[in-house]
């Protein structure tokens, strides 16, 4: 069973469509995160939530919504987009939200804004 | 403000030569956590390693080490004796007390020869 499964793997999709990247853990983890993997390989933190709540939420425009419906999923809808949200996104999750957990992460889903 | 340095962008070794990994790092917190994570060809990243900055022993797991200096703030990471599998990008990241934001530095491209 994968622990971090996130779908779609691959999304090619038009400039100014709505999209959303849905992830399940089932580690039992509190706490996943959403990261953005560019074309230089640089990863960055989008979003964290811990229990369903949200708990960091970096300079990300508003476009991007994650929603958690419960502890195990953490979806992220992207609306009307640009060719720059073009990258890998990443999903993950942890046992906790401290400073020194360890993250368990998805296979990827790749993004083209055509 | 937090901030990782991974100098090298790609290495290139010869099946079986041992290899070094540089990372560097800033942080204005006394308690911070240090990780090394893989991201091989096929995507997912990896968990390699996890230290806390009180905790500068080195450590070795395989062909794997890694050598902590707290007085030139590193975080390198030797493979030995390298194997075609370890080609893949490796990140070192950087994560402060009480946040659960995971920096990553810009990753190392290794490629072994066979």
């Amino acid at each position: 069973d994968t622990a971090v499964s996130q779908t779609p793997k691959y999304l090619v999709t038009q400039m100014g469509n709505d999209k959303s990247i849905k992830c399940e853990q089932n580690l039992g983890h509190d706490t996943m995160y959403w990261y953005k993997q560019d074309s230089k390989k640089f990863l960055k933190i989008m979003f964290s939530y811990n229990n369903k709540e949200l708990i960091i939420n970096e300079t990300v425009p508003n476009r991007f919504s994650p929603k958690s419906p419960d502890k195990a999923h953490l979806n992220l809808h992207i609306n009307s987009l640009e060719l720059g949200d073009s990258a890998v996104y990443f999903c993950a999750s942890s046992q906790d939200p401290a400073g020194n957990a360890k993250l368990f992460f998805g296979s990827g889903t790749q993004l083209s804004v055509l | 403000a937090q901030k990782v340095t991974q100098a090298q962008t790609e290495i290139s070794v010869v099946e079986k030569e041992d290899v070094t990994l540089d990372c560097v790092y800033e942080t204005r917190d006394t308690t911070y956590y240090l990780f090394w994570y893989k991201q091989p060809p096929s995507g997912e990243l990896v968990f390699l390693i996890r230290r806390n900055s009180f905790d500068e022993q080195n450590e070795i797991s395989g062909r794997y080490s890694w050598n902590f200096q707290k007085s030139t703030s590193s975080f390198n990471f030797t493979i030995t004796a390298s194997q075609v599998v370890d080609s893949a990008v490796y990140f070192c990241a950087l994560s402060e007390t009480g946040a659960n934001n995971l920096f990553f530095g810009t990753g190392t491209r290794l490629t072994v020869i066979p």
